[in-house]
């Protein structure tokens, strides 16, 4: 089975940076996907790693280090619209190979 | 528009009622996934289904099933709903098992 922590809400202000963690235990980890979802819509997909270190797609950037069990999503240059939950899901070499989910980070961004 | 589409949008319903939640891709996806999003428990896989004629049970499989007669369509049936049913539910396709998925708009569904 899988464990994935995330926290449950960050504020930050407009322009800002803002890292939101996500942590996990598997027992064999194949690859970590970002997802963004604002309120009452679909999740979109951010990014995906599978290596160590980071990718960078714009403002956004996401880390992972599988030796630590932990990944990052950095928001650089925040604005309001980044307002939304950020979804960390996990896949595992076991079981159905599908990703799991964690429960999410609300991220509000405030003027 | 290339996408994921589901219907309805959103239902109230009866408990005791069956209710099929309807799924269609048009992006000649492999893999199909139903999940349920509830408050401060995330998204969980109800059912998925990695090719045509294949289907496998997630981690809250329970009170539902599922079909994948074609590629394109993964509909989800509530055999006899419950109000612990009540939920935001979002079907999801991929290429294969491998890749990102895209989501469809949801349905919310209110068990009564």
């Amino acid at each position: 089975g899988q464990n994935i922590d995330q926290p449950t809400e960050m504020t930050a202000t407009e322009g800002a940076i803002v890292q939101i963690n996500c942590t996990y235990q598997t027992s064999g980890f194949n690859g970590l996907f970002w997802y963004q979802q604002h309120a009452g819509e679909a999740p979109t997909f951010l990014s995906y790693n599978v290596l160590d270190g980071l990718e960078e797609k714009g403002r956004f950037s996401s880390f992972l280090s599988r030796s630590k069990g932990y990944s990052y999503l950095l928001l650089k240059e925040l604005q309001m619209k980044d307002s939304a939950s950020y979804l960390c899901a996990v896949r595992d070499t076991g079981g159905s190979y599908i990703p799991t989910f964690g429960r999410g980070t609300s991220l509000i961004v405030h003027p | 528009i290339a996408g994921i589409t589901q219907a309805p949008t959103s239902q109230i319903l009866a408990a005791g009622r069956r209710m099929t939640l309807r799924c269609t891709q048009d992006m000649r996806h492999n893999a199909m996934y139903w999940y349920r999003q509830d408050l401060g428990l995330g998204l969980r896989l109800i059912h998925y289904s990695n090719t045509a004629g294949t289907t496998g049970k997630g981690e809250v499989p329970d009170g539902y099933s599922v079909s994948r007669a074609n590629t394109d369509d993964f509909p989800l049936t509530l055999a006899s709903a419950v109000p612990s049913q009540t939920s935001v539910y979002f079907c999801a396709s991929s290429e294969d098992r491998d890749t990102e998925a895209f989501f469809g708009q949801g349905t919310r569904l209110t068990v009564v």
